[in-house]
């Protein structure tokens, strides 16, 4: 079944550091892919999406390419910042969705 | 834009009390809802979801149950709390499988501590 694996955390970065989040997916035809951010005490929100291959999603500095020859997602930013603290989220949907365990980001000043 | 309105915000219950977490939405029309718990430090599980006016999916069987009695309406309900129904809990909502970009957007969460 459809499925994506995100790494683990928690990842601790020194302000202005650049940031990957590894997100890799398995699903059937061509999904369309997510990532969400949770800040402390809320919900999610959305952050950047890709529908299609080689799309890249891009919000906030954040951004992520569809490679559907890695069927990845990776999340980047070049310079990270003590408001980036939070739990990022890869997400896919084909007629359902389907997330990722998570990953814990602190930037520390 | 769509929105998520969940209540209440936190929530401290005896071990054996009833619950009724409620959730509306607004901006769009014959939804696709879920009810997801997160644990703590955990990722999201997926409890249950609607794809319209009473008609319901559960995902885990538990003493937990939800009811949609209006469009935009979305309630999960216990007879009999538990301790490891402790957690974060998200409504959330999206539009039909038509639209196969469209993203889910939650709702702020009910903190329940159950004790």
């Amino acid at each position: 079944g459809d499925s994506v694996t995100q790494m683990e955390g928690p990842v601790t970065l020194s302000e202005e550091a650049f940031l990957t989040i590894n997100c890799t997916y398995t699903a059937t035809g061509y999904p369309s892919l997510f990532w969400y951010v949770q800040y402390p005490g809320e919900g999610l929100q959305l952050l950047l999406k890709a529908t299609k291959a080689d799309d890249k999603g891009s919000n906030k500095g954040f951004e992520a390419t569809y490679r559907k020859e890695t069927t990845s997602f990776h999340l980047e930013k070049g310079s990270v910042q003590v408001s980036d603290s939070a739990v990022y989220f890869c997400a896919l949907r084909n007629n359902q969705f389907y997330f990722g365990t998570g990953t814990s980001l602190t930037v520390i000043p | 834009s769509q929105t998520i309105h969940q209540w209440p915000a936190t929530l401290v219950q005896p071990v054996g009390s009833p619950l009724s977490l409620e959730c509306t939405v607004e901006g769009t029309s014959n939804p696709n809802l879920y009810w997801y718990r997160q644990a703590a430090g955990r990722g999201l599980q997926l409890l249950f979801y609607s794809v319209g006016i009473g008609q319901i999916s559960s995902e885990v069987p538990q003493n937990l149950s939800a009811s949609r009695p209006q469009d935009r309406q979305f309630i999960l309900s216990s007879k009999k709390l538990l301790l490891s129904d402790s957690g974060f809990y998200l409504c959330a909502g999206g539009v039909g499988t038509s639209g196969r970009g469209n993203e889910q957007f939650f709702g702020p969460g009910t903190r329940l501590t159950v004790l």
